[in-house]
């Protein structure tokens, strides 16, 4: 089976940084991918490595190690409407979904 | 990128009763997916909606419980059977598109709140 692994809160102040981290044990692995959701919305796509590395998007940049099977989600200069649920989220070879992780809920304080 | 719709947004249901969720995506695509998500939980598959053949199921979901249409490359429905109170959840939709900047990105549509009494 698949199994990912990540904390299950993260509290950060605004302007902070914060890194929230995903471990994963899976078979063909093929990517990592995060997503945000606020409470009520859909989850929304941020961001996807399929090689190891840094991939920068805004304030947002994610990392992969493929060798240690992890990878973290980087959000800079938080910001309170940061305050969401973010879940790593693994993709598996051939035509199959994605396997979630049980998410990580991100309170920016003031 | 996809846009996705689901019908209805929310609803609340009697024990017993049963509730048919629509999707529908603005492009065709290949693979439609159906998740469940508890309150305060990770997305669960329930079952992958191909197109012309049989969905198929997840462990601990099953066919007369969760029955899928998949009529064409657009549109997808999930009915919810002879509910219970465990059956609330948010059930979300979603397809795998591919691009040139994002490889096989995963869109979700908004989701259909249920709540069984």
């Amino acid at each position: 089976g698949q199994s990912l692994e990540q904390p299950s809160e993260v509290t950060a102040v605004e302007g902070a940084i914060v890194q929230i981290n995903c471990t994963y044990q899976t078979s063909g692995f093929y990517g990592l991918s995060w997503y945000q959701q606020h409470d009520g919305g859909a989850p929304t796509f941020l961001s996807y490595n399929a090689l190891d590395g840094l991939e920068e998007t805004g304030r947002f940049s994610s990392f992969l190690s493929r060798s240690d099977s992890y990878g973290y989600l980087l959000l800079q200069e938080l910001q309170m409407k940061d305050s969401a649920s973010y879940f790593c989220a693994v993709k598996l070879r051939g035509n199959t979904p994605l396997v979630f992780g049980k998410g990580t809920r991100l309170s920016v304080i003031a | 990128s996809a846009v996705i719709s689901q019908k209805p947004s929310r609803d609340i249901c009697q024990r017993g009763t049963s509730l048919t969720i629509q999707c529908q995506v603005d492009s065709q695509v290949t693979m439609m997916f159906w998740y469940r998500q508890q309150p305060g939980q990770s997305l669960t598959l329930i079952a992958t909606a191909n197109q012309g053949s049989e969905a198929t199921y997840e462990s601990g979901f099953v066919i007369d419980k969760f029955p899928i249409s998949r009529p064409n490359l657009t549109f997808s429905t999930l009915t919810v059977s002879n509910m219970s109170p465990e059956d609330s959840s948010i059930y979300l939709c979603s397809v795998e598109q591919g691009s040139r900047y994002r490889n096989n990105e995963q869109f979700f549509g908004p989701g259909t709140r249920l709540t069984v009494l």
